[in-house]
Protein backbone atom coordinates (compact mmCIF):
# COMPACT_ATOMS: atom_id res chain seq x y z
CA UNK A 1 0.00 0.00 0.00
CA UNK A 2 1.24 3.28 -1.08
CA UNK A 3 2.38 5.57 1.72
CA UNK A 4 1.25 9.62 2.21
CA UNK A 5 2.41 11.48 -0.66
CA UNK A 6 3.53 15.06 -0.93
CA UNK A 7 4.14 17.10 -3.45
CA UNK A 8 7.01 19.11 -4.17
CA UNK A 9 9.29 17.99 -1.70
CA UNK A 10 11.54 21.37 -1.87
CA UNK A 11 10.06 24.81 -3.17
CA UNK A 12 11.65 28.46 -3.01
CA UNK A 13 9.40 30.88 -3.52
CA UNK A 14 10.01 34.63 -3.02
CA UNK A 15 8.16 37.11 -0.71
CA UNK A 16 4.69 37.99 -2.01
CA UNK A 17 4.27 35.17 -4.10
CA UNK A 18 1.58 32.14 -3.38
CA UNK A 19 2.45 28.25 -3.48
CA UNK A 20 0.05 24.96 -3.37
CA UNK A 21 1.00 22.27 -2.14
CA UNK A 22 -0.41 18.96 -2.44
CA UNK A 23 -1.26 15.47 -1.03
CA UNK A 24 -2.26 12.20 -1.74
CA UNK A 25 -3.60 9.80 1.17
CA UNK A 26 -3.04 6.39 1.66
CA UNK A 27 -5.59 4.92 -0.48
CA UNK A 28 -9.23 4.40 1.57
CA UNK A 29 -8.12 7.37 4.10
CA UNK A 30 -10.92 10.12 3.89
CA UNK A 31 -9.06 12.53 6.17
CA UNK A 32 -6.24 14.68 5.52
CA UNK A 33 -4.57 17.00 8.06
CA UNK A 34 -1.72 19.64 7.81
CA UNK A 35 0.66 20.73 9.61
CA UNK A 36 3.99 23.45 10.17
CA UNK A 37 7.11 22.23 11.36
CA UNK A 38 9.56 25.69 12.39
CA UNK A 39 12.73 25.42 14.23
CA UNK A 40 11.24 27.92 16.78
CA UNK A 41 7.64 26.82 17.12
CA UNK A 42 7.79 23.37 16.29
CA UNK A 43 4.94 21.45 15.15
CA UNK A 44 1.86 22.87 14.63
CA UNK A 45 -1.61 21.71 13.11
CA UNK A 46 -2.96 23.67 10.33
CA UNK A 47 -6.18 21.82 9.61
CA UNK A 48 -8.21 18.50 9.08
CA UNK A 49 -10.39 17.71 5.90
CA UNK A 50 -12.72 14.71 5.92
CA UNK A 51 -14.69 14.08 2.99
CA UNK A 52 -13.77 17.25 1.63
CA UNK A 53 -14.79 19.26 4.59
CA UNK A 54 -12.90 21.61 6.88
CA UNK A 55 -13.65 19.92 10.33
CA UNK A 56 -10.84 21.99 12.23
CA UNK A 57 -8.59 24.78 12.09
CA UNK A 58 -5.39 25.93 13.78
CA UNK A 59 -4.55 29.62 14.79
CA UNK A 60 -2.97 30.70 11.48
CA UNK A 61 -3.72 33.49 9.33
CA UNK A 62 -6.54 33.69 6.73
CA UNK A 63 -3.53 33.42 4.02
CA UNK A 64 -3.42 29.57 4.65
CA UNK A 65 -6.03 27.79 3.48
CA UNK A 66 -6.56 23.78 2.27
CA UNK A 67 -9.14 21.92 0.37
CA UNK A 68 -9.96 18.49 -0.29
CA UNK A 69 -11.25 16.70 -3.35
CA UNK A 70 -13.54 14.03 -4.09
CA UNK A 71 -10.53 11.89 -4.25
CA UNK A 72 -9.60 12.64 -0.87
CA UNK A 73 -6.41 14.48 -2.20
CA UNK A 74 -5.65 17.65 -0.82
CA UNK A 75 -4.10 20.73 -1.66
CA UNK A 76 -2.72 23.19 0.91
CA UNK A 77 -2.26 27.28 -0.45
CA UNK A 78 -0.28 29.97 1.29
CA UNK A 79 -0.97 33.37 -0.38
CA UNK A 80 1.12 36.36 0.02
CA UNK A 81 4.14 34.69 1.56
CA UNK A 82 5.92 36.06 4.01
CA UNK A 83 10.00 34.80 5.70
CA UNK A 84 8.64 33.53 8.26
CA UNK A 85 6.16 30.79 6.25
CA UNK A 86 9.66 29.03 5.66
CA UNK A 87 9.04 25.55 6.84
CA UNK A 88 8.78 22.24 6.59
CA UNK A 89 5.11 21.49 5.68
CA UNK A 90 3.90 17.95 6.72
CA UNK A 91 0.50 16.10 5.28
CA UNK A 92 -0.90 13.23 7.28
CA UNK A 93 -3.93 10.58 6.44
CA UNK A 94 -5.88 8.79 8.58
CA UNK A 95 -8.89 6.33 7.88
CA UNK A 96 -11.57 8.53 9.89
CA UNK A 97 -9.50 11.26 11.05
CA UNK A 98 -8.32 13.15 14.32
CA UNK A 99 -12.41 12.83 16.19
CA UNK A 100 -11.40 9.42 16.21
CA UNK A 101 -8.17 9.18 18.35
CA UNK A 102 -7.76 5.63 17.84
CA UNK A 103 -6.80 6.17 14.53
CA UNK A 104 -3.09 6.06 13.44
CA UNK A 105 -2.26 9.40 11.48
CA UNK A 106 0.12 8.45 8.69
CA UNK A 107 2.74 10.80 8.03
CA UNK A 108 4.00 12.35 4.42
CA UNK A 109 8.01 12.72 4.37
CA UNK A 110 6.70 16.63 4.15
CA UNK A 111 7.56 19.63 1.41
CA UNK A 112 10.38 21.97 2.45
CA UNK A 113 9.03 25.06 2.00
CA UNK A 114 12.06 28.77 1.30
CA UNK A 115 10.43 32.01 1.33
CA UNK A 116 13.38 34.11 0.08
CA UNK B 1 -7.54 23.58 25.40
CA UNK B 2 -4.68 20.91 26.17
CA UNK B 3 -1.05 21.61 26.27
CA UNK B 4 2.45 19.52 26.17
CA UNK B 5 6.10 20.69 27.57
CA UNK B 6 8.65 18.35 26.71
CA UNK B 7 10.94 19.17 29.64
CA UNK B 8 14.35 18.70 27.29
CA UNK B 9 15.36 19.96 23.67
CA UNK B 10 18.27 17.49 23.44
CA UNK B 11 19.02 14.08 25.55
CA UNK B 12 22.37 12.78 24.76
CA UNK B 13 22.94 9.18 26.25
CA UNK B 14 25.67 6.63 25.06
CA UNK B 15 24.89 3.36 23.13
CA UNK B 16 23.03 0.85 24.65
CA UNK B 17 22.41 2.77 27.91
CA UNK B 18 18.82 3.73 29.07
CA UNK B 19 16.81 6.62 28.09
CA UNK B 20 13.94 8.44 29.35
CA UNK B 21 12.26 11.55 27.36
CA UNK B 22 9.68 13.49 29.33
CA UNK B 23 6.57 14.81 28.56
CA UNK B 24 4.00 17.30 30.61
CA UNK B 25 0.64 17.63 29.59
CA UNK B 26 -2.14 19.50 31.11
CA UNK B 27 -5.65 19.16 30.55
CA UNK B 28 -9.04 20.08 31.76
CA UNK B 29 -10.68 17.18 30.35
CA UNK B 30 -10.07 13.66 29.42
CA UNK B 31 -7.00 12.97 26.92
CA UNK B 32 -5.19 10.77 24.32
CA UNK B 33 -1.38 10.90 23.94
CA UNK B 34 1.23 9.68 21.28
CA UNK B 35 4.73 9.58 21.18
CA UNK B 36 5.71 10.39 17.33
CA UNK B 37 9.56 9.57 16.39
CA UNK B 38 10.73 11.73 13.51
CA UNK B 39 14.05 10.70 11.20
CA UNK B 40 16.12 13.06 9.42
CA UNK B 41 14.44 14.11 6.36
CA UNK B 42 11.38 12.22 6.90
CA UNK B 43 7.72 12.52 8.38
CA UNK B 44 6.40 11.55 11.57
CA UNK B 45 6.07 7.62 12.72
CA UNK B 46 3.52 7.01 15.27
CA UNK B 47 6.06 5.20 18.16
CA UNK B 48 2.70 4.19 20.67
CA UNK B 49 -0.20 6.05 22.09
CA UNK B 50 -2.16 6.03 25.18
CA UNK B 51 -6.13 5.91 24.73
CA UNK B 52 -7.44 4.47 27.89
CA UNK B 53 -6.65 0.98 30.20
CA UNK B 54 -3.34 -0.16 31.23
CA UNK B 55 -1.40 3.20 31.83
CA UNK B 56 2.19 1.51 30.32
CA UNK B 57 1.38 1.53 26.98
CA UNK B 58 4.31 -0.58 24.90
CA UNK B 59 5.80 1.03 21.24
CA UNK B 60 7.61 -0.16 18.57
CA UNK B 61 11.25 -0.86 18.35
CA UNK B 62 11.30 -1.62 22.16
CA UNK B 63 9.62 1.98 23.73
CA UNK B 64 7.57 2.19 26.08
CA UNK B 65 5.69 4.55 27.86
CA UNK B 66 3.49 5.30 31.20
CA UNK B 67 0.85 7.50 31.71
CA UNK B 68 0.63 8.85 34.94
CA UNK B 69 -2.89 10.55 35.76
CA UNK B 70 -1.62 12.42 39.29
CA UNK B 71 1.59 14.14 37.51
CA UNK B 72 -0.19 14.64 34.07
CA UNK B 73 2.79 12.83 32.42
CA UNK B 74 3.72 10.53 29.41
CA UNK B 75 7.51 9.85 29.63
CA UNK B 76 8.91 7.52 27.28
CA UNK B 77 11.56 5.18 28.00
CA UNK B 78 14.03 2.51 26.43
CA UNK B 79 16.09 0.26 28.29
CA UNK B 80 18.61 -0.22 25.97
CA UNK B 81 18.91 2.59 22.96
CA UNK B 82 20.80 2.13 19.51
CA UNK B 83 22.55 4.23 17.10
CA UNK B 84 19.92 3.91 14.87
CA UNK B 85 17.29 5.37 17.66
CA UNK B 86 18.89 9.04 16.73
CA UNK B 87 16.21 11.10 15.56
CA UNK B 88 13.89 13.67 17.00
CA UNK B 89 10.87 12.36 19.79
CA UNK B 90 7.76 14.41 19.26
CA UNK B 91 5.31 13.92 22.56
CA UNK B 92 1.22 14.93 21.36
CA UNK B 93 -1.82 15.42 23.14
CA UNK B 94 -5.39 15.96 21.98
CA UNK B 95 -9.23 15.13 23.17
CA UNK B 96 -12.32 13.58 21.64
CA UNK B 97 -13.36 16.35 18.95
CA UNK B 98 -9.99 18.60 19.26
CA UNK B 99 -7.02 19.24 17.41
CA UNK B 100 -3.57 17.45 18.14
CA UNK B 101 -1.14 19.67 19.72
CA UNK B 102 2.52 18.72 19.55
CA UNK B 103 5.36 19.62 21.80
CA UNK B 104 8.40 21.08 21.01
CA UNK B 105 10.17 17.95 20.40
CA UNK B 106 13.18 16.23 21.80
CA UNK B 107 16.75 15.04 20.11
CA UNK B 108 17.95 12.17 20.78
CA UNK B 109 21.92 11.93 20.17
CA UNK B 110 23.32 9.05 20.73
CA UNK B 111 27.28 8.50 21.80
CA UNK B 112 28.73 5.77 20.72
Amino acid sequence: KAGVTQTPRYLIKTRGQQVTLSCSPISGHRSVSWYQQTPGQGLQFLFEYFSETQRNKGNFPGRFSGRQFSNSRSEMNVSTLELGDSALYLCASSPEGLQNPGNTIYFGEGSWLTVV
Amino acid sequence: AQSVTQLDSQVPVFEEAPVELRCNYSSSVSVYLFWYVQYPNQGLQLLLKYLSGSTLVKGINGFEAEFNKSQTSFHLRKPSVHISDTAEYFCAVTARDDKIIFGKGTRLHILP
